[in-house]
């Protein structure tokens, strides 16, 4: 099993340059989650997923949008970078019996200039 | 915002020694997870616990969940350089992260 795979590991944009960063999972877990890891700040929620079709907002949501088609994988975009958008992304699934006990991913550095 | 707080923010030990590190909050929570995270990697899974007053064991690593279930610490015995990494806490309430201890074991 490969667990959580993302893509791409590197990506850089320029400011208001789009993008659409993709999260799989092969554990056929339910729950979905995308994170941001900045310096000194431990890991935010961006949005997450309980289930195929479904999203909802976490705690840092504002310029991202999700996508949730297919149990296995989970798309967050950006439609407008901006600098402040610099960060590390994880993406992370678990099951909705032990859902606390989440499975991330090797992360995604982007950095918008 | 309910805050959960890790201390110390950076610990450098060497080889052999002892360690604890602190995950606090203001508020009661049902749950509360506890990773490692390597450079370059995401965080990796080390315990929950659940239970105010809970102590769980891993190998050279002891992890205590506070009596009232606001604060947590894992103690690390004999430290060893595979022990270096960010320690980080997790709230299963609202799935809020701590800031991490940055530990750093030297030979």
């Amino acid at each position: 099993n490969a667990g959580v795979t993302q893509t791409p590991k590197f990506r850089v944009l320029k400011t208001g340059q789009s993008m659409t960063l993709l999260c799989a999972q092969d554990m056929n877990h339910e729950y979905m989650y995308w994170y941001r890891q900045d310096p000194g700040m431990g890991l935010r929620l961006i949005h997450y997923s309980v289930g195929e079709g479904t999203t909802a907002k976490g705690e840092v949501p504002d310029g991202y949008n999700v996508s949730r088609l297919k149990k296995q994988n989970f798309l967050l975009g950006l439609e407008s970078a901006a600098p402040s958008q610099t960060s590390v992304y994880f993406c992370a699934s678990s099951d909705p019996i032990r859902w606390y006990e989440q499975y991330f991913g090797p992360g995604t550095r982007l950095t918008v200039t | 915002t309910q805050l959960l707080e890790q201390s110390p923010q950076f610990l450098s030990i060497q080889e052999g020694e002892n360690l604890t590190v602190y995950c606090n909050s203001s508020s009661v929570f049902s749950s509360l997870q506890w990773y490692r995270q390597e450079p370059g990697e995401g965080p990796v899974l080390l315990v929950t616990v659940v239970t105010g007053g809970e102590v769980k064991k891993l190998k050279r690593l002891t992890f205590q969940f506070g009596d009232a279930r606001k604060d947590s610490s894992l103690h690390i015995t004999a430290a060893q350089t595979g022990d270096t990494g960010l320690y980080l806490c997790e709230r299963g309430d609202d799935m809020r992260f701590g800031a991490g201890t940055r530990l750093t074991v030297k030979p």
